[in-house]
């Protein structure tokens, strides 16, 4: 079983709306989670991290996390044709070095 | 500049031979992570240090070596063993190894391996 899980997609969002990515997790000792984002042929780069339920902004960014429900989502403001990229979920245990990686959600933001 | 670097950033391997990938950083970050990415797909654990001559295996570490001699430089070897060497390998960083929540990982550009 996977522990971390993301829609592969591709997500289609038309610019200037909301886009949505989800993650869910199987591990109830999940610590922080994390999004990155790959654009194709490059290394990914951190968005932003979370670790406390709730929301956290960042610009045009917000990630939400449930730990009850054990998933985590980011929520892309205004999304422009620069935000087509993949978007990874990570997350840490307890305790750990260690951070797992979902296989990542395409998104797409059509003009 | 900051950063993390990783060299060559192609590179072709013939069957039967072994080949280097480097990973240098200069901010004095205390752990590296080597990771694997094949095409749609996520990123792997291969291998990971916390401090300097130590070193564990990560998921995937069957085929690879690596050496943690230097706080900078975190190398990583993929041997003949490795039956399926092509892909994407990143190389990352972070501060602290010690597991606080809030310490997050830095990628270098990364290195594309070809075997032909």
């Amino acid at each position: 079983q996977k522990e971390v899980e993301q829609n592969s997609g591709p997500l289609s969002v038309p610019e200037g709306a909301i886009a949505s990515l989800n993650c869910t997790y199987s591990d109830r000792g999940s610590q922080s989670f994390f999004w990155y984002r790959q654009y194709s042929g490059k290394s990914p780069e951190l968005i932003m991290f979370i670790y406390s339920n709730g929301d956290k902004e960042d610009g045009r960014f917000t990630a939400q996390l449930n730990k009850a429900s054990q998933y985590v989502s980011l929520l892309i403001r205004d999304s422009q044709p620069s935000d087509s990229a993949t978007y990874l979920c990570a997350i840490r245990y307890s305790s750990a070095s260690k951070i797992i990686f979902g296989s990542g959600t395409r998104l797409s933001i059509r003009p | 500049d900051g950063g993390i670097t990783q060299s060559p950033k192609y590179l072709f391997r013939k069957e039967g031979q072994n080949v280097t990938l480097s990973c240098e950083q200069n901010l004095n970050h205390d752990a590296m992570y080597w990771y694997r990415q094949d095409p749609g797909q996520g990123l792997r654990l291969i291998y990971y240090s916390q401090i300097v001559n130590d070193f564990q295996k990560g998921d995937i570490a069957e085929g690879y070596s690596v050496s943690r001699e230097k706080k900078e430089s975190f190398p990583l070897t993929v041997t003949s063993a490795q039956k399926n060497p092509t892909a994407f390998y990143l190389c990352a960083s972070s501060i602290d190894a010690g597991g606080r929540s809030t310490d997050t990982q830095y990628f270098g550009p990364g290195t594309r391996l070809t075997v032909l």
